[in-house]
């Protein structure tokens, strides 16, 4: 069964430092996303992204953020100088044509990154 | 504003016995409802979905869901627990209308642990 995959599995890295989280989602999918989830709450949607743009974003994803499908197949996140606060699970989904909400997104394993 | 909660940080059952993950949601709309369930170091796994149609949605191992919208409330089911359902069960919704790639806002999660 295809999957979204997510590298690296464990990102550790200081302060103010940029940090690029790796997805690859599943091939046929035309529609991706980033969510986070900081130890203890709710998983939080940053972006959309879809046909090379970014679609819808949240309060969360500022300027600091950044996404970018390089290729036909990776789906990056970058933070461009990281905070303490920024220290976080990172899911990747992606999600088939039609774009319609009840598509349900897939998920990838999660990056942990954790900020020094 | 979109919301979800999960009143049950923890819910625990016996082997065997039925199971209920209780949630409740607030969405602008009609909503499309989703739980996804997250097993120890692995993303989170598409269970079912409600978009419409019959309230009572079947979905993967044995789970099921039932829509109701006058208590706004989308709980997830199961007859006959396994100890291997001990994970964390998110619910998750999507507004039905004016909104655009399917942004899901996510309860804080349930943790089910079914013991022998």
């Amino acid at each position: 069964e295809p999957e979204v995959t997510q590298t690296p599995s464990h990102q550790v890295t200081q302060m103010g430092q940029e940090v690029i989280l790796r997805c690859v989602p599943i091939s046929n999918h035309l529609y991706f996303y980033w969510y986070r989830q900081i130890l203890g709450q709710k998983v939080e949607f940053l972006v959309s992204f879809y046909n090379n743009e970014i679609s819808e974003k949240s309060e969360i994803f500022d300027d600091q953020f950044s996404v970018e499908r390089p290729d036909g197949s990776n789906f990056t996140l970058k933070i461009r100088s990281t905070k303490l606060e920024d220290s976080a699970m990172y899911f990747c989904a992606s999600s088939e044509a039609g774009g319609s909400g009840y598509n349900e997104q897939f998920f990838g394993p999660g990056t942990r990154l954790t900020v020094l | 504003a979109q919301s979800v909660a999960q009143p049950e940080d923890q819910v625990n059952v016996a082997e065997g016995n039925p199971l209920t993950v209780k949630c409740t949601y607030s969405v602008s709309g009609n909503p499309y409802l989703f739980w996804y369930v997250q097993y120890p170091n692995r993303g989170l796994q598409f269970l079912l979905k409600y978009i419409t149609g019959d309230n009572l949605v079947k979905g993967s191992y044995g789970f099921e869901a039932e829509f109701n919208k006058s208590q706004t409330s989308f709980h997830l089911k199961k007859p006959s627990a396994l100890v291997s359902d001990s994970a964390l069960y998110f619910c998750a919704v999507r507004a039905g209308k004016g909104s655009t790639l399917g942004r899901l806002y996510f309860g804080r999660g349930t943790q089910l642990t079914v013991w022998p």
